[in-house]
């Protein structure tokens, strides 16, 4: 079945400065890749996903990139705010069901 | 639109007992999802439904767990003779149908005593 590695664990950042949180997953059958969002206590929050047909997706100050042949996928986060910092994750799938990644918590400084 | 909403907000029950937990998908959202989240992990896939049938439920641990989804919309998971493991936050998800975005609701945080 799908495995997805997510790293760095934890990362800091000044505000201002870019983040960038990397998964790698196993199952070249996998053709989705979304980004969750998940504040202390609340539930995951989806902030930005791709599909295997495109390298690259845009959403103001949130990037997301993929890699078909490397199996990877990254996130981005430039003129990072305070109000980013939470708990980021990464899934892949095909069918359906996802399988996460453990999770960055980001924390950006003011 | 109301967004995915799940009963009860929270549960604690002791050892042996038998739980539901409710979950109700945004309007119009014919695939439903249950995952569970330890803490200080992700969300861990258990079932996956697409309207009334299971599609998918190799993510459920064991024969104590069990989902129902009778007419395709509200769905309810049922953990029979719980156990302390069990302990953890339930979350349903929904999407439009499969292979789209998934929306996740608020969680049962579930407490096995």
């Amino acid at each position: 079945g799908e495995n997805v590695e997510q790293h760095p664990s934890t990362l800091s950042v000044q505000e201002g400065d870019s983040a960038v949180i990397k998964c790698t997953y196993s199952d070249s059958a996998s053709n989705y890749f979304p980004w969750y969002k998940q504040e202390l206590g609340k539930r995951p929050q989806l902030i930005i996903d791709i599909r295997s047909n495109v390298g690259e997706k845009k959403d103001q100050r949130i990037a997301v990139t993929l890699n078909k042949t490397a199996k990877h996928f990254s996130l981005h986060i430039t003129e990072t705010q305070p109000e980013d910092s939470a708990v980021y994750f990464c899934a892949g799938g095909s069918q359906g069901n996802l399988i996460f990644g453990k999770g960055t918590k980001l924390s950006v400084k003011p | 639109g109301a967004g995915v909403s799940q009963t009860p907000s929270n549960k604690v029950t002791e050892k042996g007992k038998y739980v539901e937990l409710r979950c109700d998908p945004i309007s119009g959202h014919t695939a439903l999802y249950w995952y569970r989240q330890s803490l200080g992990q992700g969300p861990e896939f258990l079932i996956y439904f697409q309207g009334t049938g299971a599609a998918d439920d190799s993510g459920l641990p064991n024969d104590r767990f069990f989902a129902v989804r009778p007419e395709g919309s509200v769905s309810t998971l049922k953990i029979q003779r719980t156990e302390r493991g069990d302990s953890a936050v339930y979350l349903c998800a929904s999407s439009l149908g499969a292979y789209r975005e998934q929306y996740f609701g608020p969680g049962t945080r579930l407490t096995v005593t």
